[in-house]
């Protein structure tokens, strides 16, 4: 069965202090891995997509890398207002094109 | 550009009631749309998506219902509420074809 998980569930940072979220994946094949950010009652804001292993994409001061089997969200000198919840989702080839799995999602909290 | 509108933001309902949230986007045609529901410490849940006028394809059996009677529009309806119903959903949109889906605000129902 198509799964993600993403870890921790939480993480509270320092301002500055970098670190990095884990989203592991298990898929028949992978058609795509999307990371999204999420404010608290707000929808997903959409921020990478990354289709093969060893692609990298950076935005500010978010970098997102992807393995076979994981991807990782680094956050390099977080600030207060990077504080959200970090959804990761897959597309499957094999669950058509129209399904994406989302992980529960990690709530960073960055304190200044 | 591309926008989605996703209305109302907040419902409260009693429970019996009928319910419809409207969701519609601009700047592109023939998109792929999509119904999630999100529960608190939970992954995003399809609930429908479509690929055309008047195509819904159905993931969760339950008390909604879809609709998509324009090509940019796309309705979540229910004849009778039920206290489970309540949560928060999110509509959202891709492009034929394409990978990443790009989501609206949401709408936080309660169903009292």
């Amino acid at each position: 069965e198509d799964q993600v998980t993403q870890s921790p569930e939480a993480l509270r940072l320092q301002e500055g202090e970098s670190s990095s979220l884990n989203c592991s994946y298990t898929v028949s094949g992978l058609r795509g891995l999307f990371w999204y950010r999420q404010d608290p009652g707000k929808g997903p804001e959409f921020l990478f997509t990354l289709y093969s292993a060893g692609e990298e994409k950076e935005k500010e001061r978010l970098k997102a890398t992807l393995t076979k089997k994981e991807s990782f969200l680094h956050i390099t000198a977080p600030k207060p207002e990077d504080s959200a919840t970090y959804l990761c989702a897959v597309q499957a080839t094999t669950s058509g094109t129209y399904k994406y799995i989302f992980g529960t999602g990690t709530r960073l909290k960055v304190l200044a | 550009s591309q926008t989605i509108h996703q209305w109302p933001a907040t419902l409260v309902q009693p429970v019996g009631s009928p319910l419809s949230l409207e969701c519609t986007v601009e700047g592109t045609s023939n998109p792929n749309l999509y119904w999630y529901r999100q529960a608190a410490g939970r992954g995003l849940q399809l609930l429908f998506y479509s690929v055309g006028i008047g195509q819904i394809s159905s993931e969760v059996p339950q008390n909604l219902s879809a609709s998509r009677p324009q090509d940019r529009q796309f309705i979540l309806s229910s004849k009778k509420l039920l206290l489970s119903d309540s949560g928060f959903y999110l509509c959202a949109w891709s492009r034929q074809g394409a990978t990443e889906a790009f989501f609206g605000q949401g709408t936080r129902l309660t169903v009292v």
